[in-house]
């Protein structure tokens, strides 16, 4: 089955780190680029950057070039953000989605999303 | 920085048709893609590369665009249609990818 399945909610302090978690199946890993997604509470869809799963160089929108970083581990068809020094305004659900290939592409499969709450 | 403009609510009875707009400086350019946004769930591609449908998206949904804006159309709008719907692009160059606000569509 296709699909991509994200790690658990995650409530942590303002400073603290949290890597979330994406696990592909169900297709060749390597063949789509991996995106991330983020949505705060009530707001919309904000497109953080992407990651070539071939080979592993990170793209990032502007706001998200410093506490910010995507990951791979290919032999577990993985794809992981981290996000550092969280702050408030971080609380958000992460989504992963896999990007069609070609020069017009699209999100053709998205994770469920994954909650990050920090609160002191 | 880049941006596309959605009205924040929409709001049909049901069987009408409900257009949702998206206005940005390079769609004359770079297509519009639309994803549905249901509540609590992950989004859904509805239509690509301005109009294309893909397998599985009912046929009343339908995109189009002309100059700098693009337009969802939803035809014999459903209670079941109701979502955010948000508009997805790119500037001029490629490199700012963009998410529009987002449109509240009310079906009652």
């Amino acid at each position: 089955q296709v699909q991509l399945v994200q790690s658990g909610s995650e409530l942590k302090k303002p400073g603290a780190s949290v890597k979330i978690s994406c696990k592909a199946s169900g297709y060749t890993f390597t063949s789509y680029a991996m995106d991330w997604v983020r949505q705060a509470p009530g707001q919309g869809l904000e497109w953080m950057g992407w990651i070539n799963t071939n080979t592993g160089n990170p793209t990032y929108a502007q706001g998200f070039t410093r506490r910010f970083v995507f990951s791979l581990d290919t032999s577990v068809t993985t794809a992981y953000l981290q996000i550092s020094s969280l702050k408030a305004e971080d609380t958000a659900v992460y989504y992963c989605a896999r990007r069609t290939s070609g020069v017009y592409w699209h999100f053709d499969l998205w994770g469920r999303g994954t909650l990050v709450t920090v609160s002191s | 920085s880049y941006e596309l403009t959605q009205p924040p609510s929409v709001s049909v009875s049901p069987g009408q048709t409900a257009r949702i707009t998206c206005s940005g400086d390079a769609l004359p350019k770079k297509y519009a893609y639309w994803y549905q946004q249901k509540s609590g769930q992950a989004p859904v591609v509805v239509i690509y590369e301005d109009s294309k449908r893909p397998s599985g998206i009912p046929e009343r949904f339908s995109g189009s665009s002309s100059g700098t804006m693009a337009t969802l159309a939803i035809s014999g709008a459903q209670v079941d249609d109701e979502a955010g719907y948000y508009c997805f692009s790119t500037d001029s160059s490629g490199n700012q990818v963009v998410f529009g606000g987002g449109s509240k569509l009310t079906v009652l």
